[in-house]
């Protein structure tokens, strides 16, 4: 496609529920990128892939949280048994190569609410 | 730490007159700094990077941005505003150890006609 494409584009999901939420970077892409933006917040690093390699994992808040990308192009964020503090608006972006001055390339998010 | 930090929440502009949105940034050794802009339910557009060369850099719709080491800032401009400009703007910074950009808090520049 043309450019990153998320789904859902909304998730409504009772406290406790498991989520899935899907990436689809731009063909050719090496390097992903997975973000959480509170509202009125600026986006926040979870986790980055190049490849099917996840070469950083830092900023998963806790160990519900669990992404892969196991053929090196979708991509899955996993977060099991929600909690109202994982509602939040999850981006995902891609870029070429991972290069610093590769500009990344995002997609327009997963609003995700736990109610 | 690398880190970058925009100032002002809110920023108002008329239309017309030129527009400044501030961004300064923490580092040690050369930054890697980008202007993003956020419209309502969409996600983040790429407006323009400095990794070195001039001082004066130009990206999308009008917009430039110069770096100044001196005072570590890395200001968003535009000589003339356009109520199509009303969005969230972020300033980041290219974080070398792990290869991901670091976000300001954003900044919401309001135009009006």
């Amino acid at each position: 496609g043309a450019g990153v494409s998320q789904s859902p584009r909304y998730k409504v999901a009772k406290r406790g529920q498991d989520v899935a939420l899907r990436c689809d970077p731009i063909s050719g892409h090496v390097s992903l990128f997975w973000y959480q933006q509170a509202l009125g917040q600026g986006p926040e690093f979870l986790t980055y892939f190049q490849n099917e390699a996840q070469l950083d994992k830092s900023g998963l808040p806790s160990d519900r949280f669990f992404a892969e990308r196991p053929e090196g192009s979708v991509s899955t964020l996993k977060i099991q048994r929600t909690q109202q503090e994982d509602s939040a608006v999850y981006l995902c972006a891609s870029s070429l190569n991972g290069e610093p001055g590769s500009p990344l390339h995002f997609g327009n998010g997963t609003r995700l609410t736990v109610t | 730490a690398q880190s970058v930090a925009q100032p002002e929440d809110q920023v108002n502009v008329a239309e017309g007159n030129p527009l400044t949105v501030k961004c300064t940034y923490s580092v040690s050794g050369n930054p890697y700094l980008f202007w993003y802009v956020q419209y309502p339910n969409r996600g983040l557009q790429f407006l323009l990077k400095y990794i070195t060369g001039d001082n004066l850099v130009k990206g999308s719709y009008g917009f430039e941005a110069e770096f100044n080491k001196s005072q570590t800032s890395f200001h968003l401009k535009k000589p003339s505003a356009l109520v199509s400009d009303s969005a969230l703007y972020f300033c980041a910074d290219y974080y070398n150890q792990g290869g991901k950009l670091i976000f300001g808090q954003g900044t919401e520049l309001s135009v009006k006609p």
